[in-house]
């Protein structure tokens, strides 16, 4: 059966420090792969979705970036985290079935102080 | 644009009681999929039900149904026999169509709040 892992789950960084958030998929091939923020209270906004290694699709500008270095794995990067990038950060993947309904990992709560 | 409104920010319902979460959606495709999404307190996204636009039958899922009227573009969840595990936030959200991309993005609506009781 499909897994998907997410880490770390709570991180508290300061302003201007770099961030790495890591998401990997077991038990599929070449999924879809997607980036969420939710701000409290509020609901979900895609941030980065990739088709396939290296592709990666940017839905809002900002201070964040992604990649996808292997098949299963999707991490969100920035360089110098500002405060309003605090949230919950949660991973998603999707197949080619016929409803590409997501599946989410557990979410990494980011505080920036 | 496609566009999802849930338009009950919170709800209270009996334990044992069945309880409808409202969704509406707002597309001009053909073919498109409407899906729910439970997160409780704990923050994970867990996938409820889907119905495709081209389903006749209503889905069912255990306790979960999706009414689904299409002439009004509604998509209403249908929770029967209410648990207390059952509070939680609820998010309705719609398949957008598809494109050379192949990336079947969702989009979302902004949540309801449930709470169930005692």
């Amino acid at each position: 059966s499909q897994t998907i892992h997410q880490w770390p789950a709570t991180l508290v960084q300061p302003v201007g420090s770099p961030l790495s958030l890591e998401c990997t998929v077991e038990g599929t091939s070449n999924p879809n792969l997607y980036w969420y923020r939710q701000a409290a209270g509020r609901g979900l906004q895609l941030l980065f979705y990739s088709v396939g290694i290296g592709q990666i699709s940017s839905e809002v500008p900002q201070n964040l970036s992604a990649s996808r270095p292997q098949d299963r794995q999707f991490i969100l990067s920035s360089k110098k985290l500002l405060l309003s990038d605090s949230g919950f950060y949660l991973c998603a993947w999707s197949v080619g079935r016929s409803s590409y309904e997501q599946y989410f990992g557990p979410g990494t709560r980011l505080t920036v102080t | 644009a496609q566009k999802i409104t849930q338009t009950q920010p919170g709800m209270f319902v009996q334990e044992k009681e069945a309880v409808t979460l409202d969704c509406t959606y707002d597309t001009s495709d053909q073919s498109y999929g409407l899906f729910w999404y439970k997160q409780p307190s704990s923050g994970e996204m867990i996938f409820l039900i889907y119905q495709g636009s081209y389903d006749e039958q209503n889905a069912t899922e255990g306790r979960y149904s999706l009414n689904f009227q299409k002439a009004r573009k509604s998509a209403n969840l249908v929770i029967s026999a209410s648990q207390l595990g059952d509070s939680a936030m609820y998010f309705c959200a719609m398949r957008e169509p598809y494109n050379a991309g192949n990336n079947r993005k969702l989009i979302w609506g902004l949540g309801t709040s449930l709470a169930v009781n005692p």
